[in-house]
């Protein structure tokens, strides 16, 4: 089957660091995105890892565990804009363009 | 470049009608994804159009269609609407198929009343 878990809900403070957690269980596996939604805007893409280990890019970061089925966004020096939902999603082997999301978490930046 | 654009951008139907979404991709892009975001379900996968091909679809009835032009271009379609329709609907368009970011359109908020 096909399941994608994290958490529903974060809190955190402005200038601080968070680590939002996704595990996954799929059969074929083919990458793991991270996408950042603000409310009522389009997903915009954030990272893709394909391979295991860390993917830096400025103030976020993404780690993938393929033996584990475990994926982390990490973001440093949270800012008030970082406030949004953040959805992990795997690319299903073989389906190229088709991705299965989690139901996304929603981070709350406050001051 | 402009980006991935989706019209209407909000729609109001009763049960029981049919509706028409359209996305044009990015100057360039190849293939369409769809995919319907409910607040319960989140976003989840419809179809993929590829060269005016289905290459992918995801577990939805079959009131659910598309199809893709030959200027990549995108529509998909609802019939015999029910009020679980509604939902943001969301199209995605990328360079090719091996190419793995996707950019995301504003998306139509479609309600069934």
């Amino acid at each position: 089957g096909q399941n994608i878990d994290q958490p529903t809900e974060m809190t955190a403070t402005e200038g601080a660091i968070v680590q939002i957690n996704c595990t996954y269980q799929t059969s074929g596996f083919n990458g793991l995105f991270w996408y950042q939604q603000h409310a009522g805007e389009a997903p915009t893409f954030l990272s893709y890892n394909v391979l295991d280990g860390l993917e830096e890019k400025g103030r976020f970061s993404s780690f993938l565990s393929r033996s584990k089925g475990y994926s982390y966004l990490l973001l440093k020096e949270l800012q008030m804009k970082d406030s949004a939902s953040y959805l992990c999603a795997y690319k299903v082997s073989g389906g190229y363009n088709k991705l299965i999301f989690g139901a996304g978490t929603r981070l709350a930046v406050h001051p | 470049k402009a980006g991935v654009t989706q019209t209407p951008r909000y729609l109001i139907k009763t049960r029981g009608q049919q509706v028409t979404l359209s996305c044009s991709p990015i100057s360039g892009h190849r293939s369409v994804s769809w995919y319907q975001q409910t607040p319960g379900q989140g976003l989840q996968f419809l179809f993929e159009y590829f060269s005016e091909t289905q290459r992918n679809k995801g577990n939805f009835p079959g009131r659910f269609s598309g199809r893709q032009f030959s200027n990549s271009r995108s529509e998909m379609n609802v019939s015999t609407l029910e009020l679980g329709d509604s939902a943001l609907y969301l199209c995605a368009s990328s360079e090719d198929r091996r190419n793995y970011e996707q950019y995301f359109g504003p998306g139509t908020r479609l309600t069934v009343t």
